[in-house]
C-alpha cells in the first residue's frame, strides 16, 4: 500500500527566502504525485502535479516540485516566499491502479517571518 | 472552473442527533469523496464513491454513512453523532481517470456537543 511522509510539521522562513517542503512517499512502482496548498479556513487548492516525463514540474504560484525515483522523494520548492504563501501544504500520492483514492501526507503548516 | 460547493462552512449539533453534510459538483465528475481533516493526522478517507448509487469504505467509516442518488450529489450521514466526530470535513470531486487531481470545498467545521 502506498503511503506519504511529510517529516516537518511545521517550517518558518522569512520573506524572500528559499523554501524547500519534504515529501517522502512509498509505492511500488511509480506513482502519482500531487503538491496541494490549504490556506486558513479553506478546503485545499492543487498546486502541481507529476504523472511521468519530466521530473521537474512546475506549478502555479511560483512553486516548483523534482521528482526523484531513487529516492522516493517529492521535494516542493520556491525560491522566494511571500507573506501570502503561508498555509498548510499537503503532499499526496495516487496509484495507478485506484479509482482516483490518494493518500495525503499529514501536512507542513508554513509560517512566512517579515 | 470546478466548483464544490460544501452546504456548511459551520455546523453546531448535539450528541445522538443525526447530521447531514452535503456537497454538490458541478463539473460532470464520476469520482466523490469524503474526508475528515484533523491536526497532525492531515486528510483521512471516509468514503468515497465512483458512480450514482455506488460507495466505497475509505480507511475510516465506521459511524459514518454516505448516500449518492445523483451525479452531482454525495452526502455524508452521521447516524448518531458523538463528540470524537467533532472535525473539518472535506469533500473532494475528481473524473474518473486515475491520474486526475480531486477539488476540494471549503470544508465544513463540525461541533458535536
Amino acid at each position: 500500500a502506498q503511503s506519504v511522509t511529510q517529516p516537518d510539521i511545521h517550517i518558518t522562513v522569512s520573506e524572500g527566502a528559499s523554501l524547500e517542503l519534504r515529501c517522502n512517499y512509498s509505492y511500488g512502482a511509480t506513482p502519482y504525485l500531487f503538491w496541494y496548498v490549504q490556506s486558513p479556513g479553506q478546503g485545499l487548492q492543487l498546486l502541481l502535479k507529476y504523472f511521468s516525463g519530466d521530473t521537474l514540474v512546475q506549478g502555479i504560484k511560483g512553486f516548483e516540485a523534482e521528482f526523484k525515483r531513487s529516492q522516493s522523494s517529492f521535494n516542493l520548492r520556491k525560491p522566494s516566499v511571500h507573506w501570502s504563501d503561508a498555509a498548510e501544504y499537503f503532499c499526496a500520492v495516487g496509484a495507478r491502479s485506484s479509482a482516483s483514492k490518494i493518500i495525503f501526507g499529514s501536512g507542513t503548516r508554513l509560517s512566512i517571518r517579515p | 472552473d470546478v466548483k464544490v460547493t460544501q452546504s456548511s462552512r459551520y455546523l453546531v449539533k448535539r450528541t445522538g442527533e443525526k447530521v447531514f453534510l452535503e456537497c454538490v459538483q458541478d463539473m460532470d465528475h464520476e469520482n466523490m469523496f469524503w474526508y475528515r481533516q484533523d491536526p497532525g493526522l492531515g486528510l483521512r478517507l471516509i468514503y468515497f464513491s465512483y458512480d450514482v448509487k455506488m460507495k466505497e469504505k475509505g480507511d475510516i467509516p465506521e459511524g459514518y454513512s454516505v448516500s449518492r442518488e445523483k451525479k452531482e450529489r454525495f452526502s455524508l450521514i452521521l447516524e448518531s453523532a458523538s463528540t470524537n466526530q467533532t472535525s473539518m470535513y472535506l469533500c473532494a470531486s475528481s473524473q474518473r481517470q486515475p491520474n486526475q487531481p480531486q477539488h476540494f470545498g471549503d470544508g465544513t467545521r463540525l461541533s458535536i456537543l
